[in-house]
């Protein structure tokens, strides 16, 4: 059983359409990241978030962190086809380790 | 270099082997991970290095594994009497930060896909 559970698995879409992705748990994290996997590389930091109901802002993505800090979401507006990817969230609690969720694999088709 | 690198990219080795993975973090980075990796998963983690010291093993799976960072920079990750099972891309991970507050951005390496015949 995953500490961190997103959903869905799997997500394939158009071009133009919106989406999101939930990231949940039943711990509570002092901070949570969203990351970006492409095949054959490492994961990318997109955003970190801290404070509970937080909402961050990068360009189409909009990121919220559920205000108990134990959930998260990620939603995509006008997906392209540059969005795909394997998105990952990421919880941290004490002593700085970090817990990934099983990922969200993302494509959009032109 | 400018990112984390890892050694060798790609290892394939026969089951009972001894293998060690290198990472080199970014300099400056004092803390450093190691996630596994599977198909079609999200990153397991496996060990946290802050400085030269193991802040946190408990990912580690059995004995079998060990990871070593004598000078607090470059870490190598050992495994004995590899298994089939073993078998996943092993990725390294830097950061800034690593003592209390907020953890920072990790930095990733491309990661050392280990296939264990």
């Amino acid at each position: 059983t995953q500490l961190l559970e997103q959903s869905p698995q799997f997500l394939s879409i158009q071009e133009g359409e919106n989406l999101t992705v939930y990231c949940n748990s039943s711990s509570v994290f002092s901070s949570l990241q969203w990351y970006r996997q492409e095949p054959g590389e490492g994961p990318v930091l997109l955003v970190t978030v801290v404070t509970g109901g937080e909402v961050k802002k990068l360009k189409r993505l909009t990121f919220q962190f559920g205000d108990a800090r134990k959930d998260s979401s990620l939603h995509i507006t006008a997906a392209q086809p540059g969005d795909t990817g394997l998105y990952l969230c990421a919880g941290a609690r004490a002593g700085n380790m970090l817990t990934f969720g099983g990922g969200t694999r993302l494509m959009v088709k032109p | 270099g400018a990112g984390v690198s890892q050694t060798p990219s790609n290892k394939v080795t026969e089951k009972g082997k001894y293998v060690e993975l290198r990472c080199d973090p970014i300099s400056g980075h004092t803390a450093l991970y190691w996630y596994r990796q599977s198909l079609g998963q999200g990153p397991e983690f496996l060990i946290y290095f802050q400085g030269t010291g193991a802040a946190d093993d408990s990912g580690l799976p059995n004995d079998r594994f060990f990871a070593v960072r004598p000078e607090g920079s470059v870490s190598t990750l050992k495994i004995q009497r590899t298994e089939r099972g073993d078998s996943a891309v092993y990725l390294c991970a830097s950061s800034r930060t690593g003592t209390g507050g907020n953890i920072g951005e990790l930095f990733f390496g491309e990661g050392s896909r280990l296939t264990v015949l």
